[in-house]
């Protein structure tokens, strides 16, 4: 079965940088692109990057541009992301998840989720 | 920027009830949309793409209609494990920033 399972919890510094790792199972990496989606505590959904394991091509949402860095290491079926210079409103829980593109033009829908990875931003 | 609207914020049933959910664009997105449920603590889950096919093993209870702007998420007889948030996504338009609605907790 499809799997995906994240590193573990992390607490950091305003001003470091954090790198969450997603280990993926149950398919063939390389054929479906990795997205980063996050998500505060009581808030919504918020969709971070994209990343093709296959070319290691990238994408990053405007408000995350470079700050987030999306990367993959194939021999493990592994994605990582890397957030840096952190604030508080970075707090958050922080998903992997794998994107379907149903058509061109389109954008992503995602059919399995990793299990989440807080990471929590305090002095 | 496609904005997602989804009503009620909060819908309170009772077990064995139907549940109603909607979710509206703010332009036509065809049948790109999809439908996730949210446990506390827990990842989203899957429920409806493309408006209305069920993704792998979800109930029959759960269906999903509309297209263009206006569609609906319905519960038929609401279960214990049901009382959760649920989330639209539209995915017609890159880039798939701001593409969640900004959910609807469905509880007791």
């Amino acid at each position: 079965q499809v799997q995906l399972v994240q590193s573990g919890a992390e607490v950091k510094k305003p001003g470091a940088s954090v790198k969450v790792s997603c280990k993926a199972s149950g398919y063939t990496f390389t054929s479906y692109d990795i997205n980063w989606v996050r998500q505060a505590t009581g808030q919504g959904l918020e969709w971070m990057g994209w990343m093709n394991p296959n070319s290691g091509n990238t994408g990053y949402g405007q408000k995350f541009q470079g700050r987030v860095t999306i990367t993959r290491n194939t021999s493990i079926s592994t994605a990582y992301m890397e957030l840096s210079s952190l604030r508080s409103e970075d707090t958050a829980v922080y998903y992997c998840a794998r994107g379907r593109l149903p058509s061109v033009g389109a954008t992503y829908y995602f059919d399995y989720w990793g299990q989440g990875t807080l990471v929590t931003v305090s002095p | 920027e496609i904005v997602m609207t989804q009503s009620p914020a909060t819908l309170s049933v009772s077990p064995g009830e139907r549940a109603t959910l909607s979710c509206r664009a703010s332009q036509s997105v065809s049948s790109n949309l999809a439908w996730y449920q949210q446990k506390p603590g827990r990842a989203p889950r899957l429920l409806i793409y493309g408006a209305s096919t069920r993704a792998t093993g979800i109930p029959a209870r759960f269906s999903g209609s509309g297209s263009g702007t206006e569609f609906t998420l319905t519960i038929s007889s609401l279960q214990s494990e049901d009382f959760a948030v649920y989330y639209c996504q539209q995915y017609n338009n890159w880039p798939p920033e701001k593409t969640f609605g900004q959910g609807t907790k469905v509880e007791i």
